[in-house]
């Protein structure tokens, strides 16, 4: 069963503009983990957020946390060509049994 | 720089082959684990080790069986394939921190087509 649900499942913006992605769980986490993955590749990590944690940041990439919503967002700000990917939510369990990861948005940047 | 390499990028099968999927990570990872891609359902786990010889399921292990005898070497076994297991395969690895996964690091996936 998928534990993370994005949306949207697909986000089309142009370059330069801000694109937030948002992420639903179910159950108690550890941690959210975002990832970023170019077409027909592996997943390559982006940021780790623990449950004690509220908000993050890495660079262009800023997520929060609301564990009392069971929700996170993902912000890339300045968006550029080469953001265009599709981007998962992972939540690691509270019982650390496994991560499971969400079905993703995918994100086009126009020029 | 952390590797974890799967040993084909393309593969074909006939349906009832029997077909060995490896993956090796060079990080002294504990973790490995093995999901399968499909379009508009995400990454879906079909089964994960936390140490040598040690195997769990995954939400989806029907049809697959691993192999986990050195630390560095996770195998994804599909004992007859079918049609229906047709899809991207994906290794990953990764650290236990106390009770918490940290976070995972994959390898370029195998495409694999059962005819």
């Amino acid at each position: 069963s998928q534990q993370g649900e994005e949306d949207p499942q697909a986000l089309s913006i142009q370059e330069g503009e801000n694109a937030t992605m948002n992420c639903s769980y179910k159950t108690s986490i550890n941690n959210l983990q975002w990832y970023r993955q170019n077409s027909g590749r592996g997943l390559v990590h982006l940021i780790l957020i623990r449950s004690n944690e509220r908000e993050k940041h890495s660079g262009r990439l800023r997520v929060t946390l609301d564990t009392s919503k069971k929700s996170s967002s993902l912000l890339i700000t300045a968006s550029r060509a080469a953001d265009t990917a599709s981007y998962f939510c992972a939540t690691a369990n509270s019982s650390a049994s496994k991560i499971i990861f969400g079905s993703g948005t995918r994100l086009s940047i126009r020029p | 720089d952390v590797k974890v390499t799967q040993s084909s990028r393309y593969l074909v099968k006939r349906t009832g082959e029997k077909v060995f999927l490896e993956c090796v990570q060079d990080m002294d990872h504990e973790n490995m684990f093995w999901y399968r891609q499909d379009p508009g359902l995400g990454l879906r786990l079909i089964y994960f080790s936390y140490d040598v010889k040690m195997k769990e399921k995954g939400d989806i292990p029907e049809g697959y069986s691993v192999s986990r005898e050195k630390k560095e070497r996770f195998s994804l076994i599909l004992e007859s394939a079918s049609t229906n297991q047709t899809s991207m395969y994906l290794c990953a690895s990764s650290l236990q921190t106390g009770s918490s996964f940290e976070k995972l690091f994959f390898g370029s996936g195998t495409q694999l087509s059962v005819l």
